[in-house]
Parts: C-alpha cells; sequence; structure tokens
C-alpha cells in the first residue's frame, strides 16, 4: 500500500545534540510537511516543501530545518534540541497545496522525540 | 488568521450510540475547506470526513457525518452506531481553498472516548 512512513518511531537525544527524523513517502505526492505535535495538542505546521521549494512558518524557530533531497524522502534537524522541543513530529503529505480538489494531507504514523 | 475551536476537551459515548462533536471556526474567505482528523493513540492521523464550503449539502462517510453551518461557522461531527474503535482524538481542521491555501489550522482537539 502506497504509504507515508517515518523513522524512527521513537527517538531519544540529549539536550544539545543535533538529530535527524525521517520521513519517506510512496505516494509521489509534490508536497512534504512536517508538524510538531505536543502532548494533548493540536499540530502547528513548520514548514512544507512544495517539489524542491521550501516554505518555512513565520514562527518556525531557527534550531529546526528540513532537507528534501528527492521527491520520496524529507528530513526534519533540529540543530540543538531543547526540552522544549519533545513532542510528536509528524510528517505528512499532499498532492498540491491549493485548487479546488482540497488536496488532502495523508499523515504518517509520527516519531515522538524524547530530549533528556 | 483563521482559527478552529474545538470547545469540548472530552466526550463519552456508550457504544451503538450517537455522539456530536463541535467544533467553531473564524474566517474572513468565502471558499474553503473543513475537515475532521481522527487521531488513535499511537497510530497515524487519518481522513474521516472532508467538506466544501461552496457546497451546501452536509457530507457523510458511513457512520460519519456533518452539520456544516456556513453562515453560523458551525462544523460539527455526528458518529452514529458508535464502534469501540472509534476511541481517539478528534480534530476539527480548516484549510483555505485559495492560492497559498497549503496550511491546515487545527482545533484543539477532542478526545472521544467509547464505552462498552
Amino acid at each position: 500500500d502506497a504509504m507515508v512512513i517515518q523513522n524512527p518511531r521513537y527517538q531519544v537525544t540529549q539536550f544539545g545534540k543535533p538529530v535527524t527524523l525521517s520521513c519517506s513517502q510512496t505516494l509521489n505526492h509534490n508536497v512534504m510537511y512536517w508538524y510538531q505535535q505536543k502532548s494533548s495538542q493540536a499540530p502547528k505546521l513548520l514548514f512544507h516543501y512544495y517539489d524542491k521549494d521550501f516554505n518555512n512558518e513565520a514562527d518556525t524557530p531557527d534550531n529546526f530545518q528540513s532537507r528534501r533531497p528527492n521527491t520520496s524522502f524529507c528530513f526534519l534537524d533540529i540543530r540543538s534540541p531543547g526540552l522544549g522541543d519533545a513532542a510528536m513530529y509528524l510528517c505528512a503529505t499532499s498532492t498540491g497545496t491549493s485548487g479546488r480538489m482540497g488536496n488532502e494531507q495523508f499523515f504518517g504514523p509520527g516519531t515522538r522525540l524524547t530530549v533528556l | 488568521a483563521q482559527t478552529v475551536t474545538q470547545s469540548q476537551p472530552e466526550m463519552s459515548v456508550q457504544e451503538a450510540e450517537t455522539v456530536t462533536l463541535s467544533c467553531t471556526y473564524d474566517t474572513s474567505e468565502s471558499d474553503y475547506y473543513l475537515f475532521w482528523y481522527k487521531q488513535p493513540p499511537s497510530r497515524q492521523m487519518i481522513l474521516v470526513i472532508r467538506q466544501e464550503a461552496y457546497k451546501q449539502q452536509n457530507a457523510t462517510e458511513n457512520r460519519f457525518s456533518v452539520n456544516f453551518q456556513k453562515a453560523a461557522k458551525s462544523f460539527s461531527l455526528k458518529i452514529s452506531d458508535s464502534q469501540l474503535g472509534d476511541a481517539a482524538m478528534y480534530f476539527c481542521a480548516y484549510r483555505s481553498a485559495g492560492e497559498y491555501g497549503n496550511k491546515l489550522v487545527f482545533g484543539a482537539g477532542t478526545i472521544l472516548r467509547v464505552k462498552s
């Protein structure tokens, strides 16, 4: 089945130690999104890629970076994780970003990041 | 900016009964999409139902239906014949239909508990 895959499902890192989260998709979608979801809260969009075009949300901290080397893969890099960065990180994909189709977003299972 | 409000942090329903989850939103746009997403514990978020604002007819998907009141900016989800597998966090979300409508704006979520 076509899907959005996130690895690892659980990641533990130390305060200040860089960490990379991975997302891959077999849907061949143009757009890939990264959301941060803290406990019992709504997901918050960090940024998205439309093909190779990177779109950062205005309030996303500089500590968060992203790379998309090809259509299938997208990475979230946290350069110096703080305790406040502990959260679930969700990757999602869609065929486009606008228009009449509604462009449903398909979510991966998430990576739960713990910062010690 | 658009906002989405879910005023019920938690709801309970008896198996086989009907439950309605509330959602209101604020926007100055006339063309947009509304979604209900389901996030089971430790599992990925999936789309339950979608409503296009330009359609007056309420969307239905099997046991799930919405009551879309555009003038009142209300978008409630009705789950009929509730099943144990319906237990999850439910998020209401808004997306603009405009050229730059790439962003999902989520409500805070409602935890639905299903009692056997």
